[in-house]
């Protein structure tokens, strides 16, 4: 069955380190994935999109790779701050239908100072 | 630039009520999608509209369910009639165009069928 699977225990981190968070899919081949952040009762909010032709895409802070081999995408947050708690989602669009987004259940993300 | 906007916030019902959820989409914008967001399934798609016409409804959980678009500045989202099951999060999104495909969300409006 087509899945895709984010860490579902939340991640704490100390202030200023580097979170890091997974997004693994099975059986879907993928046009694109992207990021987004999500905070308590409100919409969840782009962050990053990577293509499958690009191994790494980096906006400040923020690293995201796919690796379509392993069929994971890793998200980085550098030099993590208190106000970068919140939960991110991954969501890819299927080939084939690029408007159609699948998403995860997002990880819990809570950097402590 | 407002954003999204979605009304109701909140809205809370009886079970067999008529509920409709709306939304307009950011200027401009040429895609709307409505989602549903629950603790246990996550963000579910059900119906997305490009240029004002529905292309995919395959997300809409049966006949109690319908939306509509009449034009390019609003949006509906209807249940008829709404079951306790239907108590979630619901949001509106908008995109761009096909070149750029991130999607821009509303605030959501919390459904509670009692």
């Amino acid at each position: 069955s087509q899945k895709i699977e984010q860490n579902s225990e939340a991640l704490n981190i100390q202030e200023g380190k580097t979170a890091t968070l997974t997004c693994n899919y099975t059986n879907y081949s993928p046009a694109y994935l992207q990021w987004y952040r999500q905070d308590p009762g409100r919409g969840p909010v782009f962050l990053l999109l990577i293509r499958e032709n690009e191994k790494e895409k980096r906006k400040e802070r923020l690293k995201v790779t796919f690796d379509t081999t392993l069929k994971q995408s890793l998200f980085h947050i550098t030099a993590s701050q208190p106000a970068d708690s919140a939960t991110y989602l991954c969501a890819l669009a299927p080939t084939g239908n690029n408007r159609k987004l699948i998403w995860g259940l997002g990880t819990s993300l809570a950097v402590n100072p | 630039d407002a954003g999204v906007i979605q009304s109701p916030r909140h809205e809370v019902t009886e079970m067999g009520q008529e509920v409709t959820l709306r939304c307009k989409p950011i200027s401009g914008h040429n895609s709307l999608f409505w989602y549903r967001q629950t603790m246990m399934r996550g963000l579910e798609l059900l119906i997305y509209f490009n240029n004002n016409v529905p292309i995919d409804d395959s997300g809409m959980p049966e006949d109690r369910f319908s939306a509509k678009m009449p034009n390019a500045s609003f949006s509906t989202l209807k249940i008829q009639p709404s079951e306790p099951r239907d108590s979630a999060v619901y949001f509106c999104a908008s995109s761009p165009n096909r070149i750029s495909y991130e999607q821009y969300f509303g605030p959501g409006t919390r459904l509670t069928v009692t």
